[in-house]
Parts: structure tokens; sequence; C-alpha cells
């Protein structure tokens, strides 16, 4: 079965500093992943996606992933970070349906 | 391309009503899904149609839960006899399946609220 696991509920940072969010994987053979955002009371908008052509991903807002085969993870990060990323993130393993993990709620402090 | 398209936004309604939702996907996508989402939850799958045909519904999709896309096109989400559990974001999803993990566009969603 194929799961992700979202390992942080909550993330806050100031402005202009890094971001890390963690997400790790299981799937049983080679996973499609997707990092999705979500805005308050909006639907969910695609930031990157892996599908094994390249390890790191670059996406949009400049966010990008890593995917990392021996731990089983696929973090997102972004070098600095801006008021507008404030935002529910959400990890995502794809089987045709999308199973989603729990979401990291991103706060950005001025 | 005027993405995916969700009608109502907003559905308040007593408990034991009938409620419908639309959804408009994207006009070439081939696939259309649904999803559920709970506050503080990521969404969960509900059902999914390529083209006309529902090829799969989660056990979550009680037969409350009846779902159409009788064209291929739009889709029609319908809770009969809702109860206070119902009260989710709906959401709606399309994508244009070619083979492989295609990404979906999601809607804003239909946020149902039972009274």
């Amino acid at each position: 079965a194929q799961s992700v696991t979202q390992l942080d509920s909550h993330v806050s940072v100031s402005e202009g500093t890094p971001v890390l969010l963690r997400c790790n994987y299981s799937s049983s053979y080679s996973p499609s992943l997707f990092w999705y955002v979500q805005h308050p009371n909006k639907g969910l908008q695609l930031l990157l996606k892996y599908t094994s052509a390249a390890t790191l991903v670059k996406g949009i807002n400049g966010f990008e992933a890593e995917f990392k085969k021996s731990e089983t993870s696929f973090h997102l990060t972004k070098p600095s970070a801006h008021m507008s990323d404030a935002a529910e993130y959400f990890c995502v393993v794809s089987r045709g349906k999308l199973i989603f993990g729990q979401g990291t709620e991103l706060s950005v402090k001025p | 391309d005027t993405g995916v398209s969700q009608n109502p936004r907003h559905k308040i309604t007593k408990r034991g009503q009938n409620v419908t939702f639309r959804c408009d996907p994207i006009s070439e996508h081939n696939r259309l899904y649904w999803y559920r989402q709970t506050l503080g939850q990521g969404p969960e799958f509900l059902t999914y149609f390529q083209n006309e045909a529902q090829l799969e519904k989660s056990r979550l999709l009680s037969d409350r839960f009846s779902a159409e896309r009788p064209k291929g096109s739009f889709s029609t989400l319908e809770i009969q006899r809702t109860e206070q559990g119902d009260s989710a974001m709906y959401l709606c999803a399309s994508s244009l399946e070619t083979g492989g993990d295609q990404p979906q566009h999601f809607g804003d969603g239909t946020r149902l609220s039972i009274l």
C-alpha cells in the first residue's frame, strides 16, 4: 500500500529565511510524488511533480523538492520565505487517485 | 484553459435534505475525480471517472452518495438524506490521462454545512 507521512503539522519561519517541509513516503514500487499548496478556502494548486526523470525537482514560486530513495523522503524546500507562502502544504503519492498526507501549515512571520 | 469549476461554492442545508454539486472539468480532460476534505485533514478520494465510466469508488462513498458523468463532460455528486458527518469541503479535480500519473487540477471546492 502507498502512503505519505508529513512529519510536521505546523512550521513557522521568518520572512526571508529558508523553508523545509518534510515528507516520507511508503510505496512498493517507484512512486509518483507531488506537492500541492492550499490557501484558505481555496482548492489545491500543484507546486511540483516527481516521476523519476530527475531526483531534484523544481516547482513554481521558487520551491523545489529532492527525491531520496534511500531515505524514502521527498522534502520540500525554498531558500527564502515570502509572506504569500503562508498556506497548507500537502505531500501526495499517486496511484491514479491521489493519496494525501495530513498537511503542514506554514506560517511566515514578518 | 478556464480551469476546473465547481458550483455552488457554499451549500447550507438541514439534516435529512438532499444536495447536489456540479463540477465542470478542464474541457479536454478525460478523467474526473471527487475528493472530500474535512477540517484539518488532507483530502480523501471518493470516486473517479474516465470519460463517462465510473471506474472506482471508495469505501467512504456510502449508498447515500451517487456520482454521475453522463456525457463524459461535467459531473454531479449527490448526497441523499444528509447527515452531520457529511459537512466537509467537496473537491473536484480533472486530468488528461495519456499513460503515467498526470497532475490533477483542482477546483475551489464546494463547502457543505449541515445544520
